[in-house]
């Protein structure tokens, strides 16, 4: 089973508006990543939180995380065309070797 | 600086035929992964290797084997398909320290018939 979800399913926008993410989790965690997949490669990494982080930025992404809601959002600043690709959530738990993903957000910036 | 590299990047098999699947890393990274991924799914880990000489069920293993060949190889064998393991399947590696992100292949798109 999933152990992350990400909300929404799919999201379209226009290039220069900002693109939020959402992704939501069941149990305890080391840490959080993101990761990005554009159509037909492999998944890419795009950044990770901590379990005792609350807000991490690295270029125009910002990810915050509340353990207390079991969530994370993705929010990307000033989405350009080529960041259209689906975005996964991926948890690794404190129990167990297995770092699960969600089912992805598919992001549609249109130029 | 290859990466990860999965061959190959497309197969149909009928329905019984077996296949093996190839994953190569060059960054001499102790742990590596194969995950399936089916639409609306997200990935589920099948098998994942934490160091050379020892593997582990995923998730979904049922229906696949491993083997880790050295640190650099680790492959996964479809010994009699089913149209349920249609699928796009990835390679991952990692250092296997619990704060390095996973590196994937560009998968391998398999058809069952």
């Amino acid at each position: 089973s999933q152990q992350g979800e990400e909300d929404p399913q799919a999201l379209s926008i226009q290039e220069g508006e900002n693109a939020t993410m959402n992704c939501s989790y069941k149990t305890s965690i080391n840490n959080l990543q993101w990761y990005r997949q554009n159509s037909g490669r492999g998944l890419v990494h795009l950044i990770l939180i901590r379990s005792n982080e609350r807000e991490k930025h690295s270029g125009r992404l910002r990810v915050t995380l509340d353990t207390s809601k079991k969530s994370s959002s993705l929010l990307i600043t000033a989405s350009r065309a080529a960041d259209t690709a689906s975005y996964f959530c991926a948890t690794d738990p404190n129990a167990g070797n297995m770092l699960t993903f969600g089912g992805g957000t598919r992001l549609m910036v249109k130029p | 600086n290859a990466g990860v590299t999965q061959t190959p990047k497309f197969q149909v098999l009928k329905t019984g035929q077996s296949m093996t699947l190839q994953c190569a890393q060059d960054m001499n990274h102790n742990s590596m992964y194969w995950y399936r991924q089916d639409p609306g799914m997200g990935l589920r880990l099948i098998y994942y290797s934490a160091s050379e000489g020892t593997t582990d069920k995923g998730e979904v293993p049922n229906g696949y084997n491993v083997s880790r060949l050295n640190k650099r190889e680790f492959s996964l064998r479809l010994e009699s398909a089913a149209p349920s393991q249609t699928s796009v399947y990835f390679c991952a590696s990692s250092p296997r320290d619990r704060w390095s992100p996973l590196h994937f292949g560009n998968g391998t798109r398999l058809t069952v018939t």
